[in-house]
């Protein structure tokens, strides 16, 4: 099973659109999880930590569920660049090593 | 301007050859970390190093050699034992504390 584990999409949202990611890890003892986006061609840039109590950036909201062990990324009124893979990441802290999801590809249309 | 840096961002290997991407972090991190990526597909950890003269293999380390003999400088050498090395090659570093992992701007290395 794989650490992480995100639905590929394509998600073909129209402007103005709330559109959702989520993300299950498989264990248990992470303890750092966040948010990337990734434009084609590019580096990964860091979008937002995942905190317990939820936080929000924006329009940008990330939630995290330890008890089943899964992520959410909410994007409010999509704009066309929010177009961009977004990538789950999670970390055990203990062996300071990041686990990436194969990221969710979201196209968001005029 | 603080920041990782890659060199080059474009690289040419000929059959055989050893070749080396340049990494380097003024960030003062004491980790850093090697991924590859394939078209379509997520990050694979090549290498990683927690501190100064020390480095752990990833998932995918065979055909590869890594050296971390300066806290700013983590080079990787793409081997001639590396049969398929085409990929987008990304540096990242870390504070080590399970905080945000930065990535540089990546190196591109294609097999002529």
């Amino acid at each position: 099973r794989k650490e992480v584990e995100q639905d590929p999409g394509p998600f073909n949202v129209p402007e103005g659109a709330t559109v959702a990611f989520n993300c299950t890890y498989s264990n248990s003892a992470s303890q750092s999880f966040f948010w990337y986006r990734q434009d084609c061609r590019k580096e990964p840039k860091l979008l937002m930590s995942v905190y317990s109590s939820g936080n929000e950036d924006g329009r940008f909201t990330a939630q995290l569920n330890r008890a089943s062990q899964y992520i959410s990324l909410l994007i409010r009124d999509s704009k066309l660049s929010d177009s961009a893979t977004y990538l789950c990441v999670v970390n055990r802290n203990n062996f300071n090593k990041f686990y990436f999801g194969s990221g969710t590809k979201l196209n968001v249309k005029p | 301007d603080g920041g990782i840096t890659q060199s080059p961002k474009y690289l040419f290997r000929k059959e055989g050859q050893n070749v080396t991407l340049s990494c380097e972090q003024n960030l003062n991190h004491d980790a850093m970390y090697w991924y590859r990526q394939d078209p379509g597909q997520g990050l694979r950890l090549i290498y990683y190093s927690q501190i100064v003269n020390d480095f752990q293999k990833g998932d995918i380390a065979e055909g590869y050699s890594v050296s971390r003999e300066k806290k700013e400088s983590f080079p990787l050498t793409v081997t001639s034992a590396q049969k398929n090395p085409t990929a987008f090659y990304l540096c990242a570093s870390s504070t080590g504390n399970g905080e945000t992992q930065y990535f540089g701007p990546g190196t591109r290395l294609l097999v002529l």
